[in-house]
């Protein structure tokens, strides 16, 4: 079975800083792989995805991450961070193409993300 | 972006009691929703798949007869918690696909606050 795996628990930076939030995911196949962003209370929100093709991608609010098929990987990052981007951040992966699970997303732990003015 | 909509967003029951969450896609027909459960500082892990005229797909260890899931329509899937008790008290999230199976997003409520006395 897939899984997902955020290394960092809590990460605190200081506004206008780089950000990178690490994901590292165990699947076959590549899969699809996806940042959502959720703020205290709130549902999710999604950042960005990598389905195939470019393996850097853009997101959102000026988040980028990168797909590194040798390293498994597919890191979040943000030049400069802002005040604003404080909250849990979540990796998570869908298995391929169609069948019965292709909804079905395998959340990582989730990073928290504090921001120091 | 389509919108997924819950409701209730807070909800506090005594236990014994049984307590039913709605979501809803506002712009868009969803013929499968996803619920999801959260607990505190962790991931969200998936409770079943609903599927529009028919029965929900559970994940391995979620109580089928606890949390009864009903998808009447292209844009109503229910969650009801039967016989609600503390160890229930969690954030519920349900999520919603749009278009091609293969690249259709997910869009995510905003979350349901359940807290059992």
């Amino acid at each position: 079975a897939q899984s997902v795996t955020q290394p960092d628990i809590h990460i605190t930076v200081s506004e206008g800083a780089s950000l990178e939030l690490r994901c590292n995911y165990s699947y076959g196949a590549t899969p699809y792989l996806f940042w959502y962003v959720q703020s205290p209370g709130q549902g999710l929100q999604l950042l960005l995805k990598y389905f195939s093709g470019d393996t850097l991608v853009q997101g959102i609010k000026g988040f980028e991450a990168e797909f590194k098929r040798s390293q498994s990987s597919f890191n979040l990052r943000k030049p400069s961070v802002h005040w604003s981007d404080a909250a849990e951040y979540f990796c998570a992966v869908r298995l391929g193409a169609g069948g019965t699970s292709y909804g079905k997303l395998t959340f990582g732990q989730g990073t928290i993300l504090t921001v120091h003015p | 972006g389509a919108v997924v909509s819950q409701h209730p967003s807070r909800v506090i029951c005594k236990s014994g009691t049984s307590v039913k969450i709605e979501c809803r896609s506002l712009d868009f027909q969803a013929t499968t929703m996803f619920w999801y459960r959260q607990f505190p500082k962790q991931s969200l892990m998936l409770m079943a798949t609903s599927n529009e005229g028919s029965k929900a797909t559970y994940e391995q260890g979620v109580e089928k007869d606890k949390f009864l899931i009903n998808h009447a329509s292209l844009t109503l899937s229910t969650l009801t918690v039967t016989s609600a008790h503390p160890e229930d008290s969690s954030f519920y999230i349900c999520s919603a696909r749009t278009g091609e199976r293969n690249t259709g997003e997910l869009f995510f409520g905003e979350g349901s606050r359940l807290t059992v006395l």
